[in-house]
């Protein structure tokens, strides 16, 4: 079975710009969350989806979102890209069944804001 | 403020040598502790999780040990190989499937 994975591997974007990150699950996996890594911050949770809604929401601007589409698939968006936001962007996936609470996550994408 | 807190930061061990790593947390309504493995250029690997409704849990060379009236659990990883030098991620969450809170990290250097 295929695992999660995520597109673009790598971005370059300067301060001010958007840009879109895309996060396809394991097949069957139904709950889509988001993290950030920075060396200074550590791991960061952004926001979970399950069944196209957001349930759970991290500490972050307004300028982080997301959604998720009805093959779970999800995206997330950085509006009005800050030098801070560089960071590595992670997406897991999970079975989304009550009791089970595995997170198997991506690659990463690799953001750079200059 | 950080809900789960890791020791050491860093921790060199001889091949065939044990690494513990340890982590804390405050929120009693966690539920569910992983741990992860990261390899530089990679996301985290799920190694091994625990519920607090048990004290141990012992997958091949990885051992999580729990005690909940300390809030605390550690990884213990046996006989220690060049191969398992990575970043180490201690996590807690609670209630859902998502939201996972990660204590910083421990980078593991196994020397040959």
């Amino acid at each position: 079975k295929a695992g999660v994975t995520q597109t673009p591997r790598y971005l370059i974007k300067t301060r001010g710009q958007q840009v879109t990150l895309s996060c396809s699950p394991i097949s069957g996996h139904r709950s889509v969350s988001w993290y950030q890594q920075t060396p200074g911050q550590g791991l960061q949770f952004l926001f979970e989806y399950f069944s196209e809604t957001q349930r759970n929401k991290g500490n972050f601007p307004g300028r982080f979102s997301g959604r998720q589409f009805s093959n779970s698939r999800s995206e997330m968006n950085v509006s009005t890209l800050e030098l801070g936001d560089s960071a590595l962007y992670l997406c897991a996936s999970s079975l989304g069944r009550t009791g089970t609470y595995e997170q198997y996550f991506g690659p990463g994408t690799r953001l750079t804001v200059t | 403020q950080q809900q789960v807190k890791q020791s050491p930061q860093s921790l060199i061990v001889q091949k065939g040598g044990i690494s513990i790593i340890n982590c804390a947390y405050e929120n009693t309504a966690f539920d569910y502790f992983p741990w992860y493995q990261q390899f530089p250029g990679k996301g985290p690997a799920l190694l091994i999780a625990i519920r607090p409704d048990v004290s141990e849990k012992k997958e091949g060379r990885f051992t999580i040990s729990f005690n909940k009236s300390a809030k605390q659990f550690s990884l213990h990883i046996m006989d220690s190989q060049p191969g398992d030098s990575a970043t180490y991620f201690c996590a807690a969450s609670k209630d859902s499937w998502g939201k996972l809170q990660f204590g910083a990290g421990t980078q593991v250097v196994v020397t040959p």
